[in-house]
């Protein structure tokens, strides 16, 4: 049981390019969602998805695109990548129970953008 | 959509001393959620606590739902527990809202 996993930890990216951050968990979560984190601030809700086939927007969208073709997998996808966009990327994931839903998160993606 | 505020932004404690971190949100949530983020960036859960209290060894929790308010509580401070905690808020039940964080620093 890995839990969730990221790929690649580091990336350095020039200004324009695409890119795609890999999120897989084994755990049969239904909900998954990404986050980034800028110095000194909360983490900040980018999209999620509640199941296969299923996504939405969070707090700050723009300029990223995500999919969710099955349970284990939320990939997201660069456009074309901005130096606004240098962030500590999380991928989280959850399952619902009535009990509560505790959420587990990967180890971070560090993307900078030159 | 709610606002989740959390003080004090910055805390230095001697190791052995106690500390209150409190998570303030603008409106009813239905799930809040604790974490601690250590000094690598790795994020853990601590507690799941959308009212109630809750101990889990030297931490504890307790969120005054109808008051708008969660407070963490560390008692004994270890060197192991410096880093960022972090409260999360939602009213629905996945899309959580991030304080920005209470940033510790426990001494030796």
């Amino acid at each position: 049981n890995a839990g969730v996993t990221q790929t690649p930890k580091f990336q350095v990216l020039k200004t324009g390019q695409s890119m795609t951050l890999q999120c897989a968990q084994d755990m049969n979560h239904e909900y998954m969602s990404w986050y980034r984190q800028d110095p000194g601030m909360g983490l900040r809700l980018i999209h999620y998805s509640v199941g296969a086939g299923i996504t939405d927007q969070g707090e700050v969208p723009n300029g990223y695109n995500v999919s969710r073709s099955t349970t284990e997998d939320f990939p997201l996808r660069l456009l074309s990548a901005a130096p606004s966009q240098t962030s500590v990327y999380f991928c989280a994931s959850s399952k619902y129970r009535k009990s509560g839903n505790t959420i587990y998160f990967g180890e971070g993606s560090w993307l900078t953008v030159v | 959509g709610i606002q989740v505020e959390q003080s004090p932004p910055d805390l230095i404690l001697q190791e052995g001393a106690n500390s209150t971190l409190r998570c303030n949100f603008s409106d009813s949530v239905n799930n809040l959620q604790w974490f601690h983020q250590n000094p690598w960036g790795q994020l853990i859960n601590l507690f799941y606590i959308p009212s109630g209290t809750k101990q889990n060894g030297r931490l504890s929790a307790t969120t005054v739902a109808t008051e708008r308010y969660s407070l963490l509580y560390i008692s004994s401070s270890q060197t192991t527990d410096s880093g960022v905690y972090f409260c999360a808020a939602t009213s629905g039940t996945y899309k959580y809202i991030f304080g920005t964080g209470t940033r510790l620093k426990v001494l030796a």
